[in-house]
């Protein structure tokens, strides 16, 4: 258990499909982070959120969508995929925006058809 | 701008045999230097870190990592591995704001 929770662990979804990621950190951390994963590539950090606000945004298409209502949680929306969107989708927090540390969920791995 | 480069994308060893795996980085600032380790299915979990004091930094589970400021590498050893050691291994570097990741080695233990 380390702490960040992420749902669902599996999705599959078609190209004109809407769906969400979920995820959860139990941790007391203010910094939450989206990456993906994909083969042979390094982790692309894509969004930054500090005390619920969103600070970055690493040139990601606007068919991903970051939410973060609070502290605690971060949804991922997604809207009109690409099959090269498929990959594992992962949520991290630290303690704040200083990174000495991060802490993963398990990931989503995402398909796209 | 910081980067990180993990000069080998798989290594095969086998078991009870000794482990490097080499991780070398650049940055203009002070940093700090991490292992992940991934299993199968999995997200990604802190194996050490090396934050300031002693260059040499050990895990629970038997692996050490030595950071070496004049070569600017941090390699990942481990004196006799297992078969629970097979998994991807990410050596990270942060300046205290970003953390970038190099591209992972993926370690296969045979029996």
């Amino acid at each position: 258990e380390t702490g960040v929770t992420q749902t669902p662990r599996h999705l599959v979804m078609g190209m004109t499909n809407k769906k969400s990621l979920k995820c959860e950190q139990h941790l007391g951390h203010n910094a939450m982070y989206w990456y993906k994963q994909s083969a042979k590539k390094p982790l692309e950090l894509m969004f930054v959120y500090n005390f619920k606000e969103q600070t970055e945004n690493n040139s990601v298409p606007s068919r991903f969508s970051p939410e973060c209502p609070n502290s605690s949680h971060l949804f991922l929306h997604l809207h009109t995929l690409q099959p090269e969107d498929s990959a594992l989708y992962l949520c991290a927090s630290s303690p704040t925006r200083v990174n000495t540390e991060a802490f993963f969920g398990q990931g989503t791995r995402l398909t796209v058809v | 701008a910081q980067s990180v480069t993990q000069l080998d994308s798989q290594v095969p060893v086998f078991e009870e045999a000794p482990v490097e795996l080499r991780c070398n980085y650049s940055s203009s600032v002070s940093v700090y230097l991490f292992w992940y380790v991934q299993y199968p299915n999995q997200g990604l979990q802190l194996l050490l870190k090396y934050l300031s004091g002693s260059t040499l930094v050990e895990s629970i589970n038997g692996f050490e990592a030595e950071f070496n400021k004049s070569q600017t590498s941090f390699h990942l050893r481990k004196p006799s591995v297992h078969i629970s050691d097979t998994a991807e291994y990410f050596c990270a570097v942060s300046d205290g704001y970003q953390l970038t990741f190099g591209k992972g080695t993926k370690l296969s233990v045979i029996p």
